[in-house]
């Protein structure tokens, strides 16, 4: 499976201020995307991270809070803007799978990001 | 919106015991995926399953999936204290590729 890498592993945050997150991956990669963790609760994904356009995102989730980019296959940034304490929760990239150059259908995870909101 | 749901949410065993967790879902999927997360950490895969199979097994963990009760089981067998973590059930909507809708998770703590 892929190597996934996040960037930074936690922030402690002002509110008001956005952080950017970065996922890095040590192979190419057609899909990734971006999930959100708030404390206590299970994943919700916040939107799929286009190559060359604009993200995908889902129901509740919008550009402007949440503006992701994706240069190439192996890197995706998701920034969390304009914080407050709600925004506080774990962050995490995830890729589809490559087996031997084959596109697999299992989905790999990064470690996470953990963000407070003071 | 989660469609998934897990029981039980909270599973306490004794080392060497078996546990068992279960998830259900609301929609047709192409697959399941079973994770397990430690303390807030990112999370590691642990096994798929595609609708057409009903079993499959890697180690100590075997899974089922009851397509026409749209539900799915983990069983992890002689339990270990290491297997303490959240463990989570992910779908994969029919029709969707990639996107994944998890349940709410089991938290299992295993006592040695």
């Amino acid at each position: 499976s892929a190597v996934i890498s996040q960037k930074p592993s936690r922030d402690i945050c002002q509110r008001g201020t956005s952080l950017t997150i970065q996922c890095q991956v040590d192979s190419q990669v057609t899909m990734m995307f971006w999930y959100r963790q708030q404390p206590g609760q299970s994943l919700t994904l916040i939107a799929t991270a286009n190559q060359g356009s604009e993200a995908t995102y889902e129901s509740g989730f919008v550009i402007d809070k949440f503006p992701i980019s994706r240069p190439n296959l192996t890197f995706s940034t998701l920034t969390v803007s304009n914080m407050s304490p709600e925004d506080s929760s774990i962050y995490l990239c995830s890729v589809d799978g490559l087996a031997g150059g084959e596109l697999i259908d299992e989905q790999f995870f990064g470690p996470g990001t953990r963000l407070t909101v003071l | 919106s989660q469609q998934g749901e897990e029981d039980p949410q909270a599973l306490s065993i004794q080392e060497g015991e078996n546990a068992t967790m279960n998830c259900s879902y609301k929609t047709s999927i192409n697959n399941l995926q079973w994770y397990r997360q430690n303390s807030g950490r990112g999370l590691v895969h642990l096994i798929l399953i595609r609708s057409n199979e009903r079993e499959k097994h890697s180690g100590r963990l075997r899974v089922t999936l009851d397509t026409s009760k749209k539900s799915s089981s983990l069983l992890i067998t002689a339990s270990r204290a290491a297997d303490t973590a959240s463990y989570f059930c992910a779908t994969t909507p029919l029709g969707n590729t990639g996107k994944l809708i998890f349940g709410q998770g089991t938290t299992l703590q295993v006592k040695p």
